[in-house]
Order: C-alpha cells, then sequence, then structure tokens
C-alpha cells in the first residue's frame, strides 16, 4: 500500500510567482485535504477535495485554488505568492467521504515553500 | 472565538518517565478529538482518537483522557522513550467539520 506522496519536497519562490504542489493519495483514499503548516504552529486547513469537487474551504483568500484528478490525486496552487505563504504545506488523504466521515488524516511529508 | 490549544509549548521528560501532554478545547460542541505526533521533518502521524461520548481511551503506550466539565484532553505516555521525541497536537473536530489543530507541545525526551 503506497503512502501520500508529495512534490517537490522544497522550493524557493519569489514574491509575485505562482506555484504548483502536487499530492498523491494514498491507495483507496477518495479524499484529499490539503493544510498550511507555518513555523512552529498547528497546521492550518485549506480546503478539502472529494470527488473532483471542493467540498470544504478554510480562511485562505481565492489565490490559494486546487483540483483533484479521476485518480484522487490533487494539486494545490497559489497565485501572486507572498513572504507570509512561506510554510510547510501538507495534503492528508482519508478514506472517509468528504467531511462527514471521522477517522485518522494520512499526511503525506510536506512541500516546503520558501518565499523570497 | 473557538480554539484549540495547549498549555505548555515544551515539555522535557527522562527517558522511562511518563510524559502527559494537555490541551484545552473551547467548544462544547466538538464531538471528535485527534492526537497527532510530527517528528522533524515528516507528516504529522496519527496517534490515538475518542469520541466524545468516551472519558478514556487506551492504545498501545499512550491514554488519552477526555474531560468535557473542563473542556480538557490529555494524552499519556508510559514509558518514554527517544523515539517518542516529537511535536504533539490535539486537533478537534464538530460533526462534518474539518479538524482544528492546536498549535503543538515539543516532547524531549534526554537519555
Amino acid at each position: 500500500e503506497t503512502g501520500v506522496t508529495q512534490s517537490p519536497t522544497h522550493l524557493i519562490k519569489t514574491r509575485g510567482q505562482q506555484v504548483t504542489l502536487r499530492c498523491s493519495s494514498q491507495s483507496g483514499h477518495n479524499t484529499v485535504s490539503w493544510y498550511q503548516q507555518a513555523l512552529g504552529q498547528g497546521p492550518q486547513f485549506i480546503f478539502q477535495y472529494y470527488r473532483e469537487e471542493e467540498n470544504g474551504r478554510g480562511n485562505f483568500p481565492p489565490r490559494f485554488s486546487g483540483l483533484q484528478f479521476p485518480n484522487y490525486s490533487s494539486e494545490l496552487n497559489v497565485n501572486a505568492l507572498e513572504l507570509d505563504d512561506s510554510a510547510l504545506y501538507l495534503c492528508a488523504s482519508t478514506p472517509s467521504e468528504g467531511l462527514a466521515g471521522d477517522g485518522e488524516l494520512f499526511f503525506g511529508e510536506g512541500s516546503r515553500l520558501t518565499v523570497l | 472565538g473557538e480554539s484549540v490549544g495547549l498549555h505548555l509549548p515544551t515539555l522535557s521528560v527522562q527517558e522511562g518517565d511518563n510524559s502527559i501532554i494537555n490541551c484545552a478545547y473551547s467548544n462544547s460542541a466538538s464531538d471528535y478529538f485527534i492526537w497527532y505526533k510530527q517528528e522533524s521533518g515528516k507528516g504529522p502521524q496519527f496517534i490515538i482518537d475518542i469520541r466524545s461520548n468516551m472519558d478514556k481511551r487506551q492504545g498501545q503506550r499512550v491514554t488519552v483522557l477526555l474531560n468535557k466539565t473542563v473542556k480538557h484532553l490529555s494524552l499519556q505516555i508510559a514509558a518514554t522513550q527517544p523515539g517518542d521525541s516529537a511535536v504533539y497536537f490535539c486537533a478537534e473536530k464538530r460533526g462534518s467539520y474539518i479538524p482544528t489543530f492546536g498549535r503543538g507541545t515539543s516532547l524531549i525526551v534526554h537519555p
């Protein structure tokens, strides 16, 4: 069974640029959530995708967007990068059906984004 | 506002001691709680969960206690080992809402 994988692991961008982060969910998991984790903080929910539709969103501006593909993999896109976007971006998958499900989130190891 | 917070940002213990990590929550509507462990350079890893209709749940070397009266959650780790060194997060969930994570407590285990 393959766990959650994310790419790239590290990247550096400059202000104003755009970035795309990728996530492959764990085998059999149809729901993917994205979290932003600033240094010394807990993960903050960005949004969740279920059946290729956004299924819940946290307090993040529209320049944070995403996609989910038929194979349940997902992308997080951030436009017009700001210095405060520097963080670890975590993807988590779950076999639960969207927001209604309980159970653990299976996290990837994250993509560390540095914005200069 | 609603929040999930931890009392101590850092906890240092000796190997073999028992560790207790505390977490306060403010929303009495929360019905599901989860503890995660995050080692350096890795994503959070599920440890144990508990529903609001329970007071205690035990796993392997870990016990979660829930006190709904004072909105308090704790994670007890028995016979703490150096491999337990990590940041521990509690998360709360209310119905169909996404889990909300607290800030985390750093556990340092000294050999």
